[in-house]
């Protein structure tokens, strides 16, 4: 069945630094993904829409500045952390579906963790 | 705005046992999806079930259905025969439409504990 690989899984950063997590559809092309967050014992919220080729959509409150997304292609997208900070330590998930079939549905990645310290 | 409530923080069933989870859901929107995803301790998401709204019929998965109540935007979920790999997250999630470049908006939540 389709997946979707997140990568990595865990991260331990320092304040100040920038952490990259990578999000790839592995059997499907994906012109949109989806970034949520998800802080401990809550639901998932949605950060931001990824598109292929053009500027990524963040939902309101979301810093597009901190939070950088780049869909170069059809099975790639990224999600940057710039200059992290304790309170930007949570878990990210991304998801995807395959973009020949609007009825398919959403795949998760694993998620990251991601520390800050 | 959509928006999806979970009104259960916590559930817990007998093994073997019937619990259905609460789920309620508003939307102005006639096209759209509703499932339900599991999150166990992995925090993978898994899709249990999904029912599309023009859909009539309550959608099936084995030991999981829905109760899809469209009129007074309800969609439960009951899990019969629980067993303890059940224990997880369930959060009840909505779909706007048909275009791929629709997300989900997922309610807070139920921990669901199966008793041995």
């Amino acid at each position: 069945g389709a997946v979707v690989s997140q990568h990595p899984s865990r991260v331990i950063c320092k304040s100040g630094t920038s952490v990259k997590i990578e999000c790839r559809s592995l059997d499907f092309q994906a012109t949109t993904m989806f970034w949520y967050r998800q802080f401990p014992k809550q639901s998932l919220m949605l950060m931001a829409t990824s598109n292929e080729g053009s500027k990524a959509t963040y939902e309101q409150g979301v810093e597009k500045d901190k939070f950088l997304i780049n869909h170069a292609s059809l099975t790639l997208s990224t999600l940057t952390v710039t200059s992290a900070h304790p309170e930007d330590s949570s878990f990210y998930i991304c998801s995807a579906r395959d973009s020949r079939d609007s009825n398919s549905p959403l795949h998760f990645g694993n998620g990251t963790r991601l520390t800050v310290t | 705005a959509q928006t999806v409530t979970q009104s259960q923080p916590e559930m817990s069933v007998q093994e073997a046992e019937t619990v259905t989870l609460s789920c309620t859901y508003d939307t102005s929107e006639s096209d759209y999806y509703l499932f339900w995803y599991k999150q166990p301790p992995s925090r993978q998401m898994i899709l249990v079930i999904r029912q599309e709204a023009y859909k009539q019929q309550n959608a099936t998965e084995n030991r999981f259905s829905v109760n899809f109540q469209k009129a007074a935007k309800s969609f439960s979920l009951k899990i019969s025969d629980s067993q303890l790999g059940d224990a997880a997250m369930y959060f009840c999630a909505y779909r706007r439409g048909h275009a791929g470049n629709t997300p989900l908006v997922f309610g807070k939540g139920t921990r669901l504990s199966v008793i041995a």
